[in-house]
């Protein structure tokens, strides 16, 4: 069975500064991997996509997460965090069998000013 | 908005009593994802249709949760019997069928939150 782990529940970063949230995953082939964001009142958006190919994968809103086999991981980072960027960030997988998505627990991001 | 509609936004019900939601999903799209959030969770999955066949149901649906989508547009999720432990956001969700093995993205409504006495 497919997992998804966000070891981190909630950080906080200062707005300009770096963000790294991180996701540990468990399936046994390859799987499809993704990141939502869900802000107070908002559906969850999609951030960015693995499917194959390059490993370090560009979204919205200056994201990009690396994927990692050796270390079954699907980090998000971001180069500068802005005020806006508080929310809940939720890693996903997904498989070629399965379609429907597996989550993490998610991880809450403030922002001090 | 061509996104994916859900209805109601919130529903306040007691025990015991029966509740329904509907989903729009995006037009084009064949496949439509019932799933739900519980505060400070990830969203669970529930069930999923392709058009109007339900494919997968997740053991978290009991015998009190029936999901339907004739025709293969909207879809409704009904409760029956409802308990405390119903209480949550269920969401629903549709995307387009994959192509080859690429899997495809899918778009999320806001969600019926459900609360119930």
């Amino acid at each position: 069975a497919q997992s998804v782990t966000q070891p981190d529940i909630h950080i906080t970063v200062s707005e300009g500064a770096s963000l790294e949230l991180r996701c540990n995953y468990s399936y046994g082939a390859t799987p499809y991997l993704f990141w939502y964001v869900q802000s107070p009142g908002q559906g969850l958006q999609l951030l960015l996509k693995y499917f194959s190919g390059d490993t370090l994968v560009q979204g919205i809103k200056g994201f990009e997460a690396e994927f990692k086999r050796s270390q079954s991981s699907f980090n998000l980072r971001k180069p500068s965090v802005h005020w806006s960027d508080a929310a809940v960030y939720f890693c996903a997988v997904a498989s070629l069998g399965r379609r429907a998505l597996t989550f993490g627990s998610g991880t809450r991001l403030q922002v001090q000013p | 908005d061509t996104g994916v509609s859900q209805n109601p936004r919130h529903k306040i019900t007691k025990r015991g009593q029966n509740v329904t939601f509907r989903c729009d999903p995006i037009s084009e799209h064949n496949r439509l994802y019932w799933y739900r959030q519980t505060l400070g969770q990830g969203p669970e999955f529930l069930t999923y249709f392709q058009n109007e066949a339900q494919l997968e149901k997740s053991r978290l649906l009991s015998d009190r949760f029936s999901a339907e989508r004739p025709k293969g547009s909207f879809s409704t999720l009904e409760i029956q019997r409802t308990e405390q432990g119903d209480s949550a956001m269920y969401l629903c969700a549709s995307s387009s069928l994959p192509t080859g093995d690429m899997n495809t993205e899918a778009f999320f409504g806001q969600g019926t939150r459900l609360t119930v006495v």
